[in-house]
């Protein structure tokens, strides 16, 4: 199973509400990333877990908050959005969270905050 | 921050035909990767070059690397509709990927 799960495909939220974006993988990988895409951009990193561990934060603000229960599945919780954090958020995960290795990406989750 | 160039930002092409893209970029590297995006989706990718590699191969797609140039090029042969998509080169270092604009590939019947 070389499948990265996220869940849900759609969320429209407003300023003030709580959500949480859920992503999940099988294939025994222990680095799982969360990137923002904006529209006609490339993916920009905002964290990495390397074994169940906050390793990088890309100096993103706390109305994101990441969390990774177990080696499989990883949370971004989200809170008092703002307009301009609309976007594509995509989950992906590699064998380690160092270079050679490829990363994997799920399908993503398009956010859009009103 | 985004340290990737990609040139053409755009590239329309008919089938059957060669298109390269190429990707500069402005550190040191552990290795350079090409991932492909069909609109509005996921990711994937689709081949790495290491960066005491020069040339490397997959099927219809050749990677070239210069590190002293900082530069690397993805050529995909004999296209077809199915290869349009976004066109992204990534360096590794430092435990990150640090993605390139992008090429938009158009590849048409």
């Amino acid at each position: 199973d070389t499948e990265v799960t996220q869940t849900p495909k759609h969320l429209v939220m407003g300023m003030t509400n709580k959500k949480s974006l859920k992503c999940e993988q099988h294939m025994g990988h222990r680095a799982m990333y969360w990137y923002k895409q904006k529209a006609k951009k490339p993916p920009e990193l905002m964290f990495v877990y390397s074994y169940e561990k906050l390793s990088i934060n890309e100096s993103v603000p706390s109305r994101f908050s990441p969390e990774c229960p177990n080696s499989s599945l990883l949370n971004l919780h989200l809170h008092a959005l703002q307009p301009e954090d609309s976007a594509l958020y995509l989950c992906a995960s590699s064998q380690a969270a160092l270079s050679p290795y490829e990363q994997y990406f799920g399908p993503g989750t398009r956010l859009t905050v009103t | 921050s985004q340290q990737g160039e990609e040139d053409p930002q755009a590239l329309s092409i008919q089938e059957g035909e060669n298109a390269t893209m190429n990707c500069s970029y402005k550190t040191s590297i552990n290795n350079l990767q090409w991932y492909r995006q069909n609109s509005g989706r996921g990711l994937v990718h689709l081949i790495l070059i290491r960066s005491n590699e020069r040339e490397k191969h997959s099927g219809r797609l050749r990677v070239t690397l210069d590190t002293s140039k900082k530069s690397s090029s993805l050529l995909i042969t004999a296209s077809r509709a199915a290869d349009t998509a976004s066109y992204f080169c990534a360096t590794a270092a430092r435990g990150r990927l640090t993605f390139g604009e992008g090429t938009q590939l158009t590849v048409n019947p």
